[in-house]
């Protein structure tokens, strides 16, 4: 059983598509997030969820909307899709929002690519 | 949060010790810290935490002076399989929330 999933692995769309990535977690946590890992490899923080409710927006532009159905579920909808968008999304759970930073599970990424 | 400041890549053979030292002078008094592994193609998995001395499980060992100001993350005996990105990640429960992740280490192994 994987603990984090997200589909689909690999995504490449044109520029101004729409497109949803997905996660969901069997952890039974109550927090979710979705980092953004760019070509050199650096791991930023996009948005965190707990239980359905949105704690951390970091200043990310308003063509990305995170979306949480219920506390295992968090989607990402990414619309009007730009070049520089290509980079890997990570979704991410912790057991609570004040979790200790070794709580974290990580899913496998989502390869975005925009052409 | 504390800064964090790692080498940017090592290189080792199968079989050595590797130890991979990161700064943080600005550590806080509650703060821990913390190690990440990201395997290429995957998402960052949890290495060991410690908040001072020494801290040991079956992957590594952490070693953290008494200033706090650095600590040493300690792989023995690596293997080809050890091959990835090392996150060094100083924070309190009250940033745990949102990690922040620095450049890593990226440790080759090789044969």
């Amino acid at each position: 059983d994987t603990a984090v999933s997200q589909t689909p692995k690999y995504l490449v769309t044109q520029m101004g598509n729409d497109k949803s990535i997905k996660c969901e977690q069997n952890l039974g946590h109550d927090t979710m997030y979705w980092y953004k890992q760019d070509s050199k490899k650096f791991l930023k923080i996009m948005f965190s969820y707990n239980n359905k409710e949105l704690i951390i927006n970091e200043t990310v532009p308003n063509r990305f909307s995170p979306k949480s159905p219920d506390k295992a579920h968090l989607n990402l909808h990414i619309n009007s899709l730009e070049l520089g968008d290509s980079a890997v999304y990570f979704c991410a759970s912790s057991p609570r929002l004040t979790a200790s930073s070794y709580g974290y599970t990580f899913g496998s990424g989502t390869r975005l690519t925009v052409v | 949060l504390a800064k964090t400041t790692q080498p940017i890549s090592m290189d080792s053979y199968e079989g050595q010790e590797v130890n991979i030292t990161c700064s943080h002078n600005n550590i806080a008094t509650n703060d821990y810290i913390t190690w990440y592994q990201q395997f290429p193609s995957q998402g960052p998995r949890f290495i060991i935490q410690g908040y001072k001395t020494k801290v040991t499980n079956e992957v590594a060992s952490l070693f953290i002076p008494a200033d706090r100001k650095s600590s040493t993350l300690s792989l023995p005996r690596v293997s080809l399989s050890d091959t990835a990105v090392y996150y060094c990640l100083v924070g309190g429960v009250e940033y745990g929330n949102k990690l922040v992740f620095g450049a890593g280490t990226i440790l080759r192994v090789k044969s």
